[in-house]
């Protein structure tokens, strides 16, 4: 039930685009993006609803494609501060609760 | 600010006892929490869904009589590992939501880092 993230690991030059991406083999029914720093708490991104939607704030944005199960996370112009793992979690079969994909560590260098 | 608390965020045990993990959620209620576990560079692992005046609900090859869940209250939460082993020791995370459903972000604590020597 674990989604699928890849890649596993993503180092960048500041300034520089990642895509992150998340599959499921079950239908999802919302998609979650966070990030986690090192020793921390997760923290939010953004949520997905519905099929084909895309959301966006600051050059961090995703979208979510239902059809095909997945969801993408776009990182544009990183920054320093993008640094981190980054989780997708889905909601399986309706319910709240969220099973994270296994992460994609993410290093951007000055 | 933080939405949600958790105590201790560090604790060192020795092998045999129990430690009491508790979640607190700060300016909500939360009928729902989540526990997970996290290994080093590894995924949040969800254990359990602990509910408000009902018993805990488990997820699969999680033992529920090593990991006791009581959520007494809207607003408390807690994890008790019993007689810990060094295998055990793991980065245990809570989380709460402001409403039920799918559409609503997950507010995790701080975590707390257990040991168990």
């Amino acid at each position: 039930q674990q989604p699928v993230q890849s890649p596993q690991a993503v180092i960048l030059r500041e300034g520089e685009d990642a895509v992150i991406n998340c599959s499921s083999s079950k239908a999802l029914y919302s998609v979650h993006w966070y990030r986690q720093k090192h020793g921390e708490a997760p923290i939010f991104l953004m949520i997905l609803l519905k099929g084909g939607e895309q959301k966006g704030h600051d050059k961090i944005s995703a979208s979510f494609n239902e059809k095909k199960q997945q969801s993408s996370l776009y990182l544009t112009a990183s920054q320093l501060s993008y640094s981190g793992t980054y989780f997708c979690g889905t909601a399986i079969g309706g319910a709240q609760k969220l099973v994270f994909g296994q992460g994609t560590r993410l290093t951007i260098n000055p | 600010g933080a939405v949600v608390s958790q105590h201790p965020s560090r604790v060192i045990c020795k092998s045999g006892t129990s430690v009491k993990i508790e979640c607190r959620s700060l300016d909500f209620q939360a009928t729902t929490m989540f526990w997970y576990r996290q290994f080093p560079k590894k995924s949040l692992m969800l254990m359990a869904t602990s509910n408000e005046g009902s018993k805990a609900t488990y997820e699969q090859g999680v033992e529920k009589d090593k990991f006791l869940i009581n959520h007494a209250s809207l607003t408390l939460s807690t994890l008790t590992v019993t007689s810990a082993h060094p295998e055990d020791s793991s980065f245990y995370i809570c989380s709460a939501s402001r409403s039920t459903g799918t559409n609503s972000p997950l507010h995790f604590g701080n975590g707390t880092r257990l040991t168990v020597t």
